[in-house]
């Protein structure tokens, strides 16, 4: 597709599950970002990629989270012992190349519920 | 610190009416871009406009403006003779050196326009 694709969509797991969520971004970007945004408030960055590797990850809250994106294309968000502070939408983001005169295109997020 | 303010929480007004979402930022890079995007009821963040921090010409898409003014560091975003379609949450985001680029969202301004 001609967007950035995550999945999945929804994703319900019990507290203390692993749970892996991924992207896909848009054909030829380079960089790549992942945002949380919970109810009622504006994504929060989390950490972005410039290629194979993370160029800052100090949005991650904790060592619970972890992403990958070890081809410089597909990105996977893994979050281990899942509690239910993690719920929230997790979007995916991408952009030609880092700096900021660069467009950043989101995906539809993936919604993450922890029971 | 919050680098973003969109003081307006929610916004109420009826079809045809022209309404202004404030923006204020914070930023001591003097090279920054600030964005608008809009989420709709789908969830999915669609960009709407960049403009860097050198270029505060006012900016017309259609019904849309944006007004820049660094004196007041303030990216105000008008909506002329709204719409239905227009109901959805507006985020302002800035985007400098000192956050690597990635986007520092505000909390949003909810939108509702009413037939």
């Amino acid at each position: 597709g001609a967007g950035v694709s995550q999945t999945p969509s929804n994703k319900v797991t019990e507290k203390g599950k692993y749970v892996e969520l991924r992207c896909d971004p848009i054909s030829g970007h380079t960089a790549l970002y992942w945002y949380r945004q919970s109810l009622g408030q504006g994504p929060e960055f989390l950490i972005y990629f410039q290629g194979t590797g993370a160029a800052d990850d100090s949005g991650l809250p904790n060592d619970r989270f972890f992403a990958v994106r070890p081809e410089g294309s597909v990105s996977t968000l893994k979050i281990q012992r899942t509690e239910r502070g993690d719920s929230a939408v997790y979007l995916c983001a991408s952009s030609p190349g880092t700096g900021g005169g660069n467009t950043i295109y989101f995906g539809e997020g993936s919604w993450l519920t922890v029971v | 610190a919050q680098k973003v303010t969109q003081a307006q929480t929610e916004i109420s007004v009826v079809e045809k009416e022209d309404v202004t979402l404030d923006c204020v930022y914070e930023t001591r890079d003097t090279t920054y871009y600030l964005f608008w995007y809009k989420q709709p009821p789908s969830g999915e963040l669609v960009f709407l406009i960049r403009r860097n921090s050198f270029d505060e010409q006012n900016e017309i898409s259609g019904r849309y403006s944006w007004n820049f003014q660094k004196s007041t560091s303030s990216f105000n975003f008008t909506i002329t003779a709204s719409q239905v379609v227009d109901s959805a949450v507006y985020f302002c985001a800035l985007s400098d050196l000192n956050s690597g680029y990635a986007l520092n969202f505000g909390k949003g301004t909810s939108l509702l326009v009413t037939p």
